[in-house]
Parts: structure tokens; C-alpha cells; sequence
């Protein structure tokens, strides 16, 4: 079982509106969690990282948020760009000294004009 | 400072083959991770190396190895290709670790194999 878990798994919004991505977690014990943004055929790009001291963090237009109490994590896209479309994964990492990273498989995100 | 490059971008095997990928990390970076990232599957974890020794090591088969130098380039080998290791091969690199900083990507190697 994938320990992270996104959702939704694609959708498509209208240039200029809102959107929230989740990601929910069960990587126990809690290091840091990560966004990154994948242009098509690119490498990923990171947004944010966040540790369990940290709830919210932002990057332009990009705002995270974490509640590590119930493991959840969302990604808040705010009045949208054509150049946001892209996949967004997040990317826990354990605190168990094995320095191992679980990935969430992705949201896809199109925005039309 | 210069970002992670990878070596070829693109990369055309036949079954059977084995194919060497490369990967220079940001300087001053000690860590590189590899990874296999295919449609279905996404950001599958191959290993990390630090300081020239495998820290960590995905669910991949002995096909797939790789090792790092003293200046912290890291190569990936796969022998003996087959189709399903079709995919987008990402290196990223890190100060410390994979689990404990931010990871940086480079913009990967598509590996297609006929």
C-alpha cells in the first residue's frame, strides 16, 4: 500500500480560479514533507518543504498547508496561470534514520484559458 | 551555481542491451538518488549515494547499479534491457541526504528501449 496518497488524481480547472490538491500520509515517524511541480518530460521542481513544526508555507502563488496530527497536507493553487499545468507530487520523508522518501504519485492539473 | 545535469537526454536500446546514464550533481552536493519514473507508476527509488557509498537501494532488480566518484558524478547502469525499463531516469541531489534537505532535480534521461 502507497504510504501517500493524492487526490484528486487529475482535473481541470478555468484560467484565473482556485484549486486545492490533498495529500494524505501514513509515513510514521515524520521528518519533512515536500511539493514538487513536474512540467511534462521535465524534472521535478520543488515548491515547498514543510517539517512538523510548520503548518503553512508559501511560494507565490503556491500555498501549503500541513496538519500533521491527522497526516494530511494540501497544495493551494491561486488564481491559475496556463503555465501551472503540470503534475504536483508530494513527498514524505521518514524520521527513522533510513532517509527513505515515499512519493505520492502525482495530481495533474490542465488549465484551460 | 549550476544545476543537476544528466547525460544523454535521450536514449535509444534494443532488448538486450545495457546502457550507461550519468548524473553532476549541484556543487558541493554529496548526495545524488536515482529514480525510474513511468506513467502508470510514477517516482519509482532506485539508491541513493553518498560520498561515494550506497546508502539506500529501491525493489529494482541486479540489473540496475550505479556508483558515485570522489566528486560526488554518479553514473546508473542497466543491463540486459528489457522493454519495460521504458521510462524517464531522474537523478537528484541533495547537501546531506535525500530524507534531510531539499532535493534538487535534473531534467532526466528517456530511455527507450525497443
Amino acid at each position: 500500500k502507497n504510504q501517500v496518497e493524492q487526490s484528486p488524481q487529475s482535473l481541470i480547472i478555468l484560467e484565473g480560479k482556485n484549486c486545492t490538491l490533498q495529500c494524505n500520509y501514513t509515513v510514521s515517524p515524520f521528518s519533512n514533507l515536500r511539493w514538487y511541480k513536474q512540467d511534462t518530460g521535465r524534472g521535478p521542481v520543488s515548491l515547498t518543504i514543510m517539517t512538523f513544526s510548520e503548518n503553512t508555507k508559501s511560494n507565490g502563488r503556491y500555498t501549503a498547508t500541513l496538519d500533521a496530527d491527522t497526516k494530511q497536507s494540501s497544495l493551494h493553487i491561486t488564481a491559475s496561470q496556463l503555465s501551472d499545468s503540470a503534475s504536483y507530487i508530494c513527498v514524505v520523508a521518514a524520521a527513522d534514520g533510513n532517509n527513505r522518501l515515499a512519493f505520492g504519485k502525482g495530481n495533474q492539473v490542465v488549465v484551460i484559458p | 551555481k549550476a544545476g543537476v545535469t544528466q547525460t544523454p537526454r535521450y536514449l535509444i536500446k534494443t532488448r538486450g542491451q545495457q546502457v550507461t546514464l550519468s548524473c553532476s550533481p549541484i556543487s558541493g552536493h554529496r548526495s545524488v538518488s536515482w529514480y525510474q519514473q513511468t506513467p502508470g507508476q510514477g517516482l519509482q527509488f532506485l539508491f541513493e549515494y553518498f560520498s561515494e557509498t550506497q546508502r539506500n537501494k529501491g525493489n529494482f532488480p541486479g540489473r540496475f547499479s550505479g556508483r558515485q566518484f570522489s566528486n560526488s558524478r554518479s553514473e546508473m547502469n542497466v543491463s540486459t534491457l528489457e522493454l519495460g525499463d521504458s521510462a524517464l531516469y531522474l537523478c537528484a541531489s541533495s547537501a546531506r541526504g535525500q530524507g534531510y534537505n531539499e532535493q534538487f532535480f535534473g531534467p532526466g534521461t528517456r530511455l527507450t528501449v525497443l
